[in-house]
């Protein structure tokens, strides 16, 4: 399969600060990637699906401003989350779907912790 | 409208042994594709499953099979011969649309299940 990579895996800011996450497809071009977010022990929640040179696509009740993402390349889309706040700590994940049944692959993840 | 159910929030099996972990779906678009992802406690997303709804068999991926029945909208992962690696959590996601590119690739995630084997 596919792989994507994710960095930082785990991140660790002040409250007020900016965190940027990358989200990489490795070997292979992806138009279009997916972040999402998750509490410990619930589902996957859509945060937003990001398009290579265009706007990203919010999911409702996602702040845009809040989670600025960036998909400047074929390979590489960035989720800022700028001025972070405790609530914002979660687990942040990238998706990006490859092949032809266009199966999602994941990175590893990104801890969060706003302190 | 929850568009896909897991109802199990926790489930043991003994080493060696099967498993289902049901997943029931929704939805009125006659195209679409069902997933199931592993997720261990690392936190990675390890893909393990695809079916297309127009696929004819059931698909099956080693130890792991699909049991797709249709008509009740159910895609049940059956994973044989347990091992203590396959303690983890597992998600069903839905893709409405078959072949999604771009903003149509989105997945729809069921609650999960959490499975332990025991030795």
């Amino acid at each position: 399969g596919a792989v994507v990579s994710q960095h930082p895996s785990w991140v660790i800011c002040k409250s007020g600060t900016s965190v940027k996450i990358e989200c990489r497809s490795l070997d292979f071009q992806a138009t279009t990637m997916f972040w999402y977010r998750q509490f410990p022990k619930q589902s996957l929640m859509l945060m937003a699906t990001s398009n290579e040179g265009s706007k990203a696509t919010y999911e409702q009740g996602v702040e845009k401003d809040k989670f600025l993402i960036n998909h400047a390349s074929l390979t590489l889309s960035t989720l800022t989350v700028t001025s972070a706040h405790p609530e914002d700590s979660s687990f942040y994940i990238c998706s990006a779907p490859w092949g032809t049944k266009n199966i999602q692959y994941f990175g590893a993840g990104t801890r969060l912790s706003v302190l | 409208a929850q568009k896909i159910t897991q109802t199990q929030p926790g489930m043991f099996v003994q080493e060696k042994e099967a498993v289902t972990l049901d997943c029931t779906y929704d939805t009125s678009d006659p195209s679409y594709g069902l997933f199931w992802y592993k997720q261990p406690s690392s936190g990675e997303m390890i893909f393990l499953i695809y079916q297309g709804s127009y696929d004819q068999q059931n698909a099956t991926e080693g130890r792991y099979s699909l049991n797709f029945q249709k008509a009740r909208k159910s895609a049940n992962l059956v994973i044989s011969a347990s091992q203590l690696g396959d303690s983890a959590m597992y998600f069903c996601a839905m893709r409405e649309g078959l072949h999604g590119s771009g903003n149509t690739g989105k997945l729809i995630f069921g609650q999960g299940t959490t499975l332990q084997v025991k030795p």
